[in-house]
């Protein structure tokens, strides 16, 4: 069974459009977060939620809004998209919002925005 | 502010010598040091962590990390590398002034294992 899953695996879309990834873990955990991993494979953090509370807010222009409507999911919407948003887009949990969690990667959702 | 150095972003070697991908870190606090490994085209996986007591910790597929608070390091190593270990290596840190768990990434090393 998968751990923490993501879709769509790919996206291509077009500028100006509004897209959203879905995210699901079924490991029990309380924390999940979404990452950027741009083409430089460099990776960041964008968003935590711990039990649909947000507590990690990066600078991430408002067009990126998460939505966490249980402890299990964790969605990403991006409106009006940018050239410059193509990369590739993960979720994780961990169990708590500890810093000695270890947190567990969803595959990944690449987003091509053309 | 944290940070992670990963010094190389490629690292060579033959398969059955030993491998060793170097991570330094800047914290306040004191680290909690996590590394993971991305085949192509998919997600992370976690190799091992530390995060307290014992200096040399061991993780998954024969890695392990010697964590070296004075020289500021967490270097990974195998033993006898193989040709499957070719992948890209992250190292990634938080610390005990971090509230959330909010991870600071390397770079990343690419790591090339040749038969």
């Amino acid at each position: 069974d998968t751990a923490v899953s993501q879709t769509p695996k790919y996206l291509v879309t077009q500028m100006g459009n509004d897209k959203s990834i879905k995210c699901e873990q079924n490991l029990g955990h309380d924390t999940m977060y979404w990452y950027k991993q741009d083409s430089k494979k460099f990776l960041k953090i964008m968003f935590s939620y711990n039990n649909k509370e947000l507590i990690i807010n990066e600078t991430v222009p408002n067009r990126f809004s998460p939505k966490s409507p249980d402890k299990a999911h964790l969605n990403l919407h991006i409106n009006s998209l940018e050239l410059g948003d193509s990369a590739v887009y993960f979720c994780a949990s961990s169990p708590r919002a500890q810093p000695t969690d270890t947190q567990y990667f969803g595959p990944g959702t690449r987003l091509t925005v053309l | 502010a944290q940070s992670v150095a990963q010094p190389e972003d490629q690292v060579n070697v033959a398969e059955g010598n030993p491998l060793t991908v170097k991570c330094t870190y800047s914290v306040s606090g004191n680290p909690y040091l996590f590394w993971y490994v991305q085949y192509p085209n998919r997600g992370l996986q976690f190799l091992l962590k530390y995060i307290t007591g014992d200096n040399l910790v061991k993780g998954s597929y024969g890695f392990e990390a010697e964590f070296n608070k004075s020289q500021t390091s967490f270097h990974l190593k195998k033993p006898s590398a193989l040709v499957s270990d070719s992948a890209l290596y992250f190292c990634a840190v938080t610390s005990t002034t971090d509230s959330w768990g909010k991870f600071q990434f390397g770079a990343g090393t690419q790591v090339v294992v040749t038969p």
